[in-house]
């Protein structure tokens, strides 16, 4: 049973920002957004979390609303390398810390 | 963050086999993890595996096909028995690392069954 929903496919042009949105309507007041990515034949890649705060971190910002029910994550300047598939997970104590990965949204990032 | 790498990267098994695949990390961590990420899928969580502890597996996963092996605070072991072509998949192991609770993966090890 999935806790987030995500688009599964986007498109970006390199150097524009690009912004991946997440529902995640069922979050509880303990749980964390978390944001991995997974490029073609590689382990995930942690890229930034947050609880409510907006976050900003060297890789990318997230913006959580004030009900915390949906995020979006930013890359502000897409690259070619920034090509994969991102996954908006929540996850908290209760959960053990093990992430559930949903089916993430694949990012195509063009010249 | 500690370092942590899989081996092997990649193997081509025959069915009825079992594979060992190890995980090994730099520095001590307390939460091991186990996926399998099947062709074209996401990633499903296999087992959790604490040292001192049996794993503790997923709904869909048993100890008798992923026996996990825990026998330190750096490293551990997962084999895949009696391997079948459905068994074919990327198995990749991470840990709980860093002050905020993230998680770190390998590379994972990419598993054909014939």
């Amino acid at each position: 049973d999935a806790k987030t929903t995500q688009p599964p496919s986007m498109d970006c042009a390199e150097g524009r920002a690009a912004n991946l949105p997440c529902n995640h309507s069922t979050i509880s007041g303990n749980e964390y957004v978390y944001w991995y990515r997974q490029i073609h034949s590689q382990g995930p890649q942690y890229i930034i979390h947050g609880l409510k705060n907006n976050e900003t971190n060297e890789m990318a910002s997230l913006i959580i609303t004030e009900d915390r029910k949906s995020s979006t994550l930013i890359l502000p300047h897409a690259t070619l390398r920034d090509t994969a598939v991102y996954y908006c997970i929540v996850n908290g104590p209760n959960s053990g810390y093990a992430l559930n990965f949903g089916k993430g949204t694949s990012l195509l990032v063009t010249p | 963050s500690a370092v942590i790498s899989q081996k092997p990267s990649r193997d081509i098994c025959q069915r009825g086999t079992s594979l060992t695949i190890q995980c090994q990390v730099d520095s001590q961590v307390t939460m091991m993890f186990w996926y399998r990420q099947q062709p074209g899928q996401s990633l499903t969580l296999i087992a959790t595996a604490n040292q001192g502890s049996e794993a503790t597996y997923e709904s869909g996963f048993v100890i008798d096909k992923f026996p996990i092996s825990r026998p330190n605070l750096t490293f551990s072991t997962l084999t895949v028995s009696n391997m079948s072509p459905e068994d074919s998949s990327i198995y990749l192991c991470s840990y709980l690392g860093g002050s905020q609770e993230k998680l770190f993966f390998g590379s994972g090890t990419q598993l054909s069954v014939l």
